[in-house]
């Protein structure tokens, strides 16, 4: 079916570790985001990207990298991994964000110890 | 930058009974409004939007929002709740720009 992919669901990491979390999306859309979720902090724009080869800091991008090669996909790249990345990661997508919102994928959530 | 608040993190309430969640935002200039709903474990998922023309939005499952631009509020609410209701619900906001502004969330439970 389409949507936005993530990959993977569920995630371990060791301090100082990194790795990359996987998003793409079958919907030829634009606008591609990635947010955390924190408990009683709601969602927290990591990094967007308009198109394909534009990318943009959202509110807590320390830490994280992002590109856009393609419009299908939109990895996050955590370069050095810390205990305060401990969350739940959403992509979301949007052909037109003012018109549509965002279609979400369905999350990975990263330990880090 | 905007901020949106919900006031209520938890709201528990009795099956078929009426609830309203709550949602302000802090700017007045023009901007489109939105509630999400997410179930357990799942991402979220567009409940309804608002943006532009009649104040009130309803969604398939018998919820409705209304905008309120002269007290900056988006509030959702559902004349009879039932079990399947229970999710966490974000109100967001997107104003001039490419960001939208998550609420907290409320997390709201039906009683059987």
């Amino acid at each position: 079916n389409a949507g936005v992919t993530q990959t993977p669901k569920f995630q371990v990491l060791k301090t100082g570790q990194s790795m990359t979390l996987q998003c793409a999306q079958d919907m030829n859309h634009e606008y591609m985001s990635w947010y955390r979720q924190d408990p009683g902090m709601g969602l927290r724009l990591i990094h967007y990207s308009v198109g394909a080869g534009i990318t943009d800091q959202g509110e807590v991008p320390n830490g994280y990298n992002v590109s856009r090669s393609t419009t299908e996909d939109f990895p996050l790249r955590l370069l050095s991994a810390a205990p305060s990345q401990t969350s739940v990661y959403f992509c979301a997508s949007s052909y037109s964000i003012e018109n549509y919102g965002y279609t979400f994928g369905s999350g990975t959530r990263l330990t880090v110890v | 930058a905007q901020s949106v608040t919900q006031l209520d993190s938890q709201v528990p309430v009795f099956e078929e009974a009426p609830v309203e969640l709550r949602c302000n935002y802090s700017s007045s200039v023009s901007v489109y409004l939105f509630w999400y709903v997410q179930y357990p474990n799942q991402g979220l998922q567009l409940l309804l939007k608002y943006l532009s023309g009649s104040t009130l939005v309803e969604s398939i499952n018998g919820f409705e929002a209304e905008f309120n631009k002269s007290q900056t509020s988006f509030h959702l609410r559902k004349p009879s709740v039932h079990i399947s209701d229970t999710a966490e619900y974000f109100c967001a906001v997107k104003p001039a720009g490419n960001q939208f502004y998550f609420g907290t969330g409320t997390s709201l439970t039906v009683i059987p």
